[in-house]
């Protein structure tokens, strides 16, 4: 069965660049979900959107910034980047008029330099 | 505020011990229960779900959970826990929104 894409799964950036992560929702999945997750620590909401729509946000800095497109795919934008930013960001999707679990994808595993 | 509490931040247990792992939430509407787990280096994956019904859900592996409306808990629990169960397993809820709340989650060892 398709899974959540992420990519890229690594990347590495110096202070003050920017960054783009992008993820695939599983097909016919209308919502997509951004989180952030420290070392040791648990998942963060970031921002969702359903059908292409801002639906929530969370602990997003204003440095940062997403949108879903028309094939539902989305970007989480970084700029700025600190050390602090330096995390594990997954992806998630769902199915909203459905049920609201959600599936992960593997992450971007994001070093800031 | 909309919080989930999960008991014990770290458990160690020998192969065979029955586990218990204790989840409670802060909301007084409908909410949805997740358990997920998250394996060494891998990202996190559903164990179960409540949505309504049966307050006794079963999952993979042999998990399942307790949804006790009353107490605002919803416990995982695991008979006998296996070496591969060593992993970290976080207790989420989603009261509406389209966000889900994550607990801090739980690291569990299974010694050998």
């Amino acid at each position: 069965a398709a899974g959540v894409i992420q990519s890229p799964r690594h990347l590495i950036k110096e202070k003050r660049e920017t960054a783009t992560l992008k993820c695939y929702p599983i097909p016919r999945h209308d919502t997509v979900y951004w989180y952030q997750q420290g070392p040791g620590q648990d998942p963060q909401f970031l921002i969702s959107f359903y059908e292409k729509m801002q639906s929530d946000k969370g602990s997003i800095p204003d440095r940062f910034s997403a949108q879903q497109f028309s094939d539902y795919h989305s970007e989480l934008n970084m700029s700025s980047l600190e050390l602090g930013d330096s995390a594990l960001y997954f992806c998630a999707s769902s199915s909203g008029t459905i049920s609201y679990e959600q599936y992960f994808g593997p992450g971007t595993r994001l070093t800031v330099t | 505020a909309q919080s989930v509490s999960q008991h014990n931040h770290h458990v160690i247990l020998s192969e065979a011990a029955s586990l218990e792992l204790g989840c409670n939430y802060s909301y007084g509407g409908t909410v949805n229960l997740f358990w997920y787990v998250q394996y060494p280096g891998q990202h996190l994956q559903l164990l179960l779900k409540y949505f309504s019904g049966d307050p006794l859900v079963k999952g993979i592996k042999g998990f399942e959970a307790e949804f006790i409306k009353s107490k605002f808990s919803f416990n995982l629990r695991k008979p006998s826990v296996q070496w591969s169960d060593t992993a970290e397993y976080f207790c989420a809820v989603y009261t509406g929104g389209f966000k889900t709340i994550f607990g801090a989650g739980t690291r569990l060892f299974v010694k050998a």
